[in-house]
């Protein structure tokens, strides 16, 4: 089944504690993307990827780092997560990020900071 | 902020009747998307319109784009309550930046 998967789906952190949110497809896409959705903000757009190696930064990259090594695989990382980074994250993936394609979205990961 | 905005943010519609969805963005876009998202869950393509389109049409859905206006409608028509989600459009900021812009959202709740 064509899917994007991410993990893990909750995750309950203390402030500074690194931590990775894994995404992985298996659609042999080469663009990937991460977003954030907070109430009444809709989603933004922390990181995008075109292909491995490539990526480059949205419109809410603070605090966030991203890394492309694998076409299958682009994960999230928060080296020291603070309360604002409290959210729901999402990875999406599309076959070439043009913006006539469709975007295959994740199951999203539920992250609280403490 | 890029930020597109939506309009209503929230709607309570009854079964039968039709839902509509305003989406305004700021920057020349090429194509919109209008997307669905059951409660927390993953987004859902539903629809996608060129610039060169005003209209396009799939089963119950209708979308609009005016983009003197740079805004677009999504009409859904005798609406049921599977269709009780929250809508997003999002366009890509082009100049191949391969940016993309999520509107706020509208919630839509359909009653039984």
């Amino acid at each position: 089944e064509a899917q994007v998967t991410q993990n893990p789906r909750y995750l309950i952190t203390v402030t500074g504690k690194k931590l990775t949110v894994t995404c992985s497809q298996n659609m042999n896409h080469e663009y990937m993307s991460w977003y954030r959705q907070d109430p009444g903000l809709g989603l933004r757009q922390i990181y995008y990827s075109m292909n491995v190696e490539v990526t480059d930064k949205g419109d809410v990259p603070e605090g966030y780092k991203v890394s492309r090594k694998e076409k299958r695989n682009f994960p999230l990382i928060l080296e020291s997560p603070s309360p604002n980074q409290t959210s729901l994250y999402f990875c999406a993936s599309s076959p070439s990020g043009g913006g006539w394609e469709t975007q295959y979205f994740g199951p999203g990961t539920r992250l609280l900071v403490l | 902020s890029q930020q597109g905005e939506e309009d209503p943010q929230a709607l309570s519609i009854q079964e039968g009747e039709n839902a509509t969805m305003n989406c305004s963005y700021k920057t020349s876009i090429n194509n919109l998307q209008w997307y669905r998202q059951n409660s927390g869950r993953g987004l859902v393509h539903l629809i996608l319109i060129r610039s060169n389109e005003r209209e396009k049409h799939s089963g119950r859905l209708r979308v609009t784009l005016d983009t003197s206006k740079k805004s677009s409608s999504l009409l859904i028509t005798a609406s049921r309550a599977a269709d009780t989600a929250s809508y997003f459009c999002a366009t890509e900021l082009g100049g191949g930046t391969y940016k993309y812009i999520f509107g706020t959202g509208t919630r839509l709740k359909v009653l039984a």
